[in-house]
């Protein structure tokens, strides 16, 4: 089974901590992709990658970044997090492009930022 | 750009009732459409994807069927069960700019009462 592993499940931090979440896929899979979800707005997503040391800004970068330094990690990095990025994040990993298939999804890390 | 509408929850069923959640969707070129679940606590799985316009996608006796004509792309099931509880996401993946952008819908809560 693809097994997308997600570093931490709660997280709580305070205003201007630096935040990393930690993503991990299991299948050789090119692309990640970094969401967030927030209630009323489904899943927006805030940066994909895919390849190594490549990315792609998605609709919501702002006050975000991403590292991908190996092909099955992909890490996504608050650099001074503020209280309107509490939210879940999801971590997504899928087959190249050509295979047009679906994305397999980490369980989620909930931060709380105070 | 692309775009996914779903009907907005919650929905409230009995067990055994049958259930529609409609989905329609703008998009440029071909995409392939899914329907994704959560289940409480978890992260989003897929629950069935058709890659073409009249393909049926089937999965734990759910359905949903691409309609090009209208758009449409809306899940069915005959006879809803408890465990069945979960927030259901319409999604399409196409080709945009380059590579292939998933969108999703804002997602349906969907309870099942005893």
């Amino acid at each position: 089974d693809v097994k997308v592993t997600q570093s931490s499940r709660y997280l709580v931090k305070r205003t201007g901590e630096k935040v990393f979440l930690e993503c991990v896929q299991d299948m050789d899979h090119e692309n990640m992709f970094w969401y967030r979800q927030d209630p009323g707005l489904g899943l927006r997503l805030i940066y994909f990658s895919y390849d190594v040391k490549m990315k792609e800004k998605g609709d919501i970068p702002e006050g975000y970044s991403v590292s991908r330094e190996k092909k099955e990690r992909f890490s996504l990095i608050l650099e001074s997090a503020s209280t309107n990025q509490t939210s879940m994040y999801l971590c997504a990993s899928s087959p190249p492009d050509r295979v047009r298939g679906e994305l397999f999804f980490g369980e989620g890390s909930r931060l709380t930022v105070l | 750009g692309n775009s996914v509408t779903q009907m907005e929850g919650p929905v409230t069923l009995s067990e055994e009732a049958f259930l529609t959640i409609n989905c329609t969707y703008t998009a440029t070129g071909y995409p392939s459409l899914f329907w994704y679940v959560q289940y409480p606590g978890e992260g989003l799985q897929l629950l069935l994807k058709a890659t073409k316009a009249d393909d049926k996608g089937s999965n734990k006796g759910f359905e949903a069927t691409y309609r090009k004509e209208t758009t449409s792309f809306h899940l069915e099931k005959g006879s809803v069960q408890v465990s069945d509880s979960a927030v259901y996401f319409c999604a399409l993946r196409t080709n945009s700019g380059g590579y292939q952008k998933v969108t999703f819908g804002t997602g349906t809560k969907l309870q099942v009462i005893p």
